[in-house]
């Protein structure tokens, strides 16, 4: 079990450019989902896959933000004209559905620095 | 909606102490609720999960935690406290949109 893998770790980025994040979950997982975190608060939830299809989007997620999963194995997160309030650690998490006690695994995220 | 709230922030507590951190959840259906942990550069771990039957559920690391529906809580304990466990603990409630609380940044004093 090699775990759910982002990267990169860091991005540092000057604000208006854009960024992408890669995240690989574990391997026999079909769920795949990416959440947000910002200093002192607890993740919130972005965006989930189920294969390569997305299935749910919230609200947090702006036009500016882009999740594709083209193969039903990793996933790229975009985002476009970054802005300060972009600065978070983005956390990807895979699961597999259908399992008796289904649950998320988490990846240790990429920290996102928009300068 | 579903949200949590963990109304403590940070806790302090001398090792081998008892813990319990508090969780209150607002949620239509019956909850899934859950426990994770976050050390630093670390990702989250899950500690323990509740999805129906008992309502008194064991975890790894010797914690457990108590749902109940009428105070619609969940709150997290171990009877002795390591100094390994000092982290940032959260509760979650939902599944696939998964909602967290802010957390509590717990430290472990010798």
């Amino acid at each position: 079990d090699t775990g759910v893998s982002q990267n990169p770790r860091h991005k540092i980025t000057k604000r208006g450019q854009n960024v992408t994040f890669r995240c690989d979950p574990i391997s026999e997982h079909n769920r795949l989902y990416w959440y947000r975190q910002t200093l002192g608060q607890g993740p919130e939830f972005l965006t989930y896959f189920q294969n390569e299809a997305q299935l749910e989007k919230s609200r947090l997620l702006s036009d500016r933000f882009s999740a594709e999963r083209p193969k039903g194995s990793f996933s790229t997160l975009e985002i476009q004209r970054t802005e300060q309030g972009d600065s978070a650690m983005y956390l990807c998490a895979s699961s597999q559905r259908g399992t008796p006690n289904e649950k998320l695994f988490f990846g240790s995220g990429t920290q996102l620095s928009v300068l | 909606a579903q949200s949590v709230t963990q109304p403590d922030i940070h806790i302090t507590v001398s090792e081998g102490a008892s813990l319990e951190l508090r969780c209150n959840y607002s949620y239509g259906a019956t909850p899934y609720l859950f426990w994770y942990v976050q050390s630093p550069g670390q990702g989250l771990q899950l500690l323990l999960k509740y999805f129906s039957g008992d309502t008194l559920v064991q975890g790894i690391k010797g914690f457990e935690a108590e749902f109940k529906r009428s105070q619609s809580s969940f709150n997290l304990r171990k009877p002795s406290v390591h100094w390994s466990d000092a982290a940032e603990y959260f509760c979650a409630v939902g599944f696939r949109d998964m909602r967290f609380g802010a957390g509590t940044r717990l430290t472990v004093k010798p």
